[in-house]
């Protein structure tokens, strides 16, 4: 298995732009959550899903945040309009069952808002 | 409010010693405890859990200790070496959310 599989890895964009991420969770793993981390305040969970259904979405900073699950293989992270504080790694990670096997992450994506 | 204390200060150890991490928690009553490396570049990798009623969990050279009425784990290493390397984080969960550390940064020079 490639594991959980992000992009772009890498996401330089001007402000008020809307900025899209892509996550591919492994196969079979029914938890997807979305990540963010800064210096400042670390790993910050923004919203998780269970058989592509969102759970808890409590850590979305603002409804200028959407993610979606259309489906098992595949969830986007939204940012519409994306501001310079945006500006962090986002990780997805998923798992089989996180009480058991903890949680696989993705390499991340960088973003910049200039 | 919740909150969980990792070393901010880079621990630096020399090879083959071993290497011990804390990770102190308050007001919170954790199910279980994960410890996660990450380095520069990557995302977090799982290498423990441990649950509230395990006292101890080892594998390979990695032991986790979980005192509950201490609120503490500790996490170590045993004949590190330079490629033990990293961030390692602690993360405790509140319903299937991981309420993480800030980690502690360890360096092993040979």
């Amino acid at each position: 298995d490639a594991g959980v599989i992000q992009s772009p890895r890498h996401e330089v964009t001007e402000m008020g732009q809307e900025v899209t991420l892509r996550c591919k969770p492994i196969s079979g793993h029914d938890y997807l959550f979305w990540y963010r981390q800064t210096m400042m305040r670390g790993l910050e969970l923004l919203i998780y899903f269970n058989n592509n259904v969102p759970i808890d979405d409590s850590g979305m900073p603002e409804d200028r945040f959407s993610a979606k699950m259309p489906n098992a293989s595949f969830s986007t992270l939204k940012i519409q309009p994306s501001e310079p504080r945006d500006s962090a790694v986002y990780f997805c990670a998923s798992s089989l069952e996180p009480v058991i096997y903890g949680y696989t992450f993705g390499s991340g994506t960088r973003l910049t808002v200039v | 409010s919740q909150k969980i204390e990792q070393n901010s200060e880079a621990l630096n150890i020399q090879e083959g010693k071993t290497a011990t991490l804390t990770c102190n928690y308050t007001n919170y009553s954790p199910a279980y405890l994960q410890w996660y490396r990450q380095d520069p570049g990557r995302g977090p990798v799982f290498l423990l859990l441990i649950r509230e009623n395990e006292k101890e969990k080892r594998k390979e050279r990695l032991k986790v200790t979980f005192d509950t009425t201490l609120k503490q784990s500790l996490f170590h290493i045993t004949a590190s070496q330079p490629a033990d390397s990293a961030t390692y984080l602690c993360a405790l969960d509140s319903n299937y959310q991981l309420i993480w550390g800030a980690g502690t940064k360890l360096i092993i020079k040979p």
